[in-house]
């Protein structure tokens, strides 16, 4: 069991617009820590996608968009891609725990 | 190019041990912390352990503490992290990450570990 909460799974076309959500509580996300999102595409290891709520890491395109809202976080992908299939993860600190923490992932499929 | 090396995974017994080794390059080691994540079958990623950058604080997830131990060697550029007791499941791909903030930002590509 995850300590933050995402969908196990989205889909979409190619060129659709997709949102994975990643809810956590009042002791990491909605005590102000961020979310940062990661990529992992089959049989790799993850690749850092969005830090910091909103921010783009150099050479990730900026079809990768981020947000957070009170307890929740959020990741978009506009006009989505065959080479966007992946697993996407959320990420954000837990002071209670004082534990990084990790959604469970989810699976995105471009039909 | 920066990069971060896992090593040292395998097949092992319930109850023993075993050292991974991560061997980072490209960037200034010792100013950074570093933090150890895994990943079960067909799982999400599980954050394990960090050390800060002088390895004068170290942090574990519960279901490690008192089994696991990290540690670093700044002269060497690694980052290792001994597992003791280990149980079934621990069985997992351990990955090696750099922190940045409270963020991972460099990933290795893993070593897997398999307690059978």
């Amino acid at each position: 069991q995850s300590v933050l909460t995402q969908p196990p799974s989205v889909s979409g076309a190619p060129g659709q617009r997709v949102t994975i959500s990643c809810t956590g509580s009042s002791s990491n996300i909605g005590a102000g820590s961020d979310v940062h999102w990661y990529q992992q595409l089959p049989g790799t290891a993850p690749k850092f996608l969005i830090y910091n709520n909103v921010k783009r890491p150099s050479g990730v395109p900026d079809r990768f968009s981020g947000s957070k809202s009170g307890t929740s976080g959020s990741l978009v992908i506009t006009g989505i891609r065959d080479e966007d299939e992946a697993h996407y993860h959320c990420q954000s600190y837990d002071s209670t725990l004082s534990a990084w923490v990790f959604g469970g992932g989810t699976k995105l499929t471009v039909l | 190019q920066v990069q971060l090396v896992e090593s040292g995974g395998g097949v092992v017994q319930p109850g023993t041990s075993l050292r991974l080794s991560c061997a980072a390059s490209g960037f200034s080691f010792s100013a950074y912390g570093m933090h150890w994540v895994r990943q079960a079958p067909d799982k999400g990623l599980e954050w394990v352990a960090n050390i800060w950058n002088d390895g004068s604080k170290k942090y574990y997830v519960d279901s490690v503490k008192g089994r696991f131990i990290i540690s670093r060697d700044n002269s060497d550029n690694m980052v290792y992290l001994e597992m003791n007791n280990l149980r079934v499941d621990d069985t997992a791909v351990y990955y090696c990450a750099r922190r940045g903030s409270y963020y991972m930002d460099v990933w290795g590509k893993g070593t897997p570990v398999l307690v059978s």
